[in-house]
Parts: C-alpha cells; sequence; structure tokens
C-alpha cells in the first residue's frame, strides 16, 4: 500500500531553535496535511495544502506543497515548550481515491528549555 | 462549529469481552467518517471508514467490525477481544467531495488485559 517516509524520527532541540521536517512519496499526492498530536490526545489539524508549490503559514509554522507533488516540509521557528509533541504528515494519495489518507510514521519533537 | 465527540475516554477490558465505542459529529451533515488505532509511539492505521449510512469500507483484515446507524454516528465492535486490540482509538471526519482534510476526535484508550 501507499507509504509516506517522514524524517527525521525524533528530534531533540534547545528551545528558541527552529525545526524542519519532512515527509516523502514514491507517488502524487493531491492534499497534503499536517497534524501534531499530545499524549493522550488526538492530532490537531496545524496546516493543510492542496496545490503544489503551496507555501502556507500558521503563526510559527510554514509548511509547502513540493512541486513534484511527491513531498512535504513543516518547519517551525523559535521554537517554545509548548511545541513539544510528534508531528504528523498525511496525504490524500491520487490513486487511492478520495476518501482515504496516508499517515507518516511521525516525528517526535522534544525542546530542552 | 464542528465538534466530534468520542466516548468512553479510557476503557479496561478482560479478553473475550464484547467492545463498543462510538463516536459522534456535531455540525456537519453526511460526513466521511473513519476509525483508526494508534499503537503507542506509532504511526496511525485505518480501520474503518464510512462515506454514509450503514456504507463501510474495512482496510485490513481484524477482530473488529464497524456500523453507522445514522448519519453522524459510528461505532466500533468487537464480539470478543484480544490482547492484541489494545490501543488509542481515534475517530475522525471529513467533508466528502474530494477535499479530505480529516478532523480528530480526542481518541478513546483500550487496554485488553
Amino acid at each position: 500500500g501507499q507509504q509516506l517516509n517522514q524524517s527525521p524520527q525524533s528530534m531533540f532541540i534547545q528551545e528558541g531553535e527552529d525545526v524542519s521536517m519532512n515527509c516523502t512519496s514514491s507517488s502524487i499526492f493531491n492534499t497534503w496535511l499536517w497534524y501534531k498530536q499530545e499524549p493522550g490526545e488526538g492530532p490537531v489539524l496545524l496546516i493543510a495544502l492542496y496545490k503544489a508549490g503551496e507555501l502556507t503559514s500558521n503563526g510559527r509554522l510554514t509548511a509547502q506543497f513540493g512541486i513534484t507533488r511527491k513531498d512535504s516540509f513543516l518547519n517551525i521557528s523559535a521554537s517554545i515548550p509548548s511545541d513539544v509533541g510528534i508531528y504528523f504528515c498525511a496525504g490524500q494519495p491520487i490513486i487511492q481515491g478520495a476518501q482515504k489518507l496516508v499517515f507518516g510514521q511521525g516525528t517526535r519533537l522534544t525542546i530542552n528549555p | 462549529s464542528q465538534t466530534i465527540h468520542q466516548w468512553p475516554a479510557t476503557l479496561v477490558q478482560p479478553v473475550g469481552s464484547p467492545l463498543s465505542l462510538e463516536c459522534t459529529v456535531e455540525g456537519t451533515s453526511n460526513p466521511n467518517l473513519y476509525w483508526y488505532r494508534q499503537a503507542a509511539g506509532r504511526g496511525l492505521q485505518l480501520l474503518f471508514y464510512s462515506v454514509g449510512i450503514g456504507q463501510i469500507s474495512s482496510e485490513v483484515p481484524q477482530n473488529l467490525s464497524a456500523s453507522r446507524p445514522q448519519d453522524r454516528q459510528f461505532i466500533l465492535s468487537s464480539k470478543k477481544l484480544l490482547l492484541s486490540d489494545s490501543g488509542f482509538y481515534l475517530c475522525a471526519w471529513s467533508v466528502g467531495g474530494g477535499w479530505e482534510t480529516q478532523y480528530f476526535g480526542p481518541g478513546t484508550r483500550l487496554l485488553v488485559l
């Protein structure tokens, strides 16, 4: 089945540093989504991308839909302690039909104050 | 605005007992509904999705079943739980029509002993 390669799997950074993570696929995607999940809670949507090349910001977060439609990245600037959590990318593959998403395995972000 | 509810929040059940987890969505009509399972520290595995009342698609063979008795109600069931059914169960909804941005509920943590 479809798979997304999300990297890195984990990150340990100092407060104030910038963060970058990405997802790649061997297939073309229609939609790229980025979620954040905190312990014991459901994932929360951060940014949704619908067009190749689209660059979208949400506060200190910026994400881009790759031109090839096979990748996306998420950047977090000036990290703060509340950024801690697991970040998931998700995509709607063009060949799989409109109803389903494929998820990456997540990037666990830890911040040292 | 739309909201999604799941209950119970936590459940401890013995092996071989039945299961019923409920998910309801408010503030939207004819949503697509999804059940995911998440093992500890891992990504999301799609179990079932539904595009309408009584319409269920199963993604993986398993000990679980799903039903959609009403437009905004999605139920995950099992007749006899296995140890391997333990995990964090997430319900999600999306608006149909190709824009598959999914929004997640708070989740149910199931521990089978």
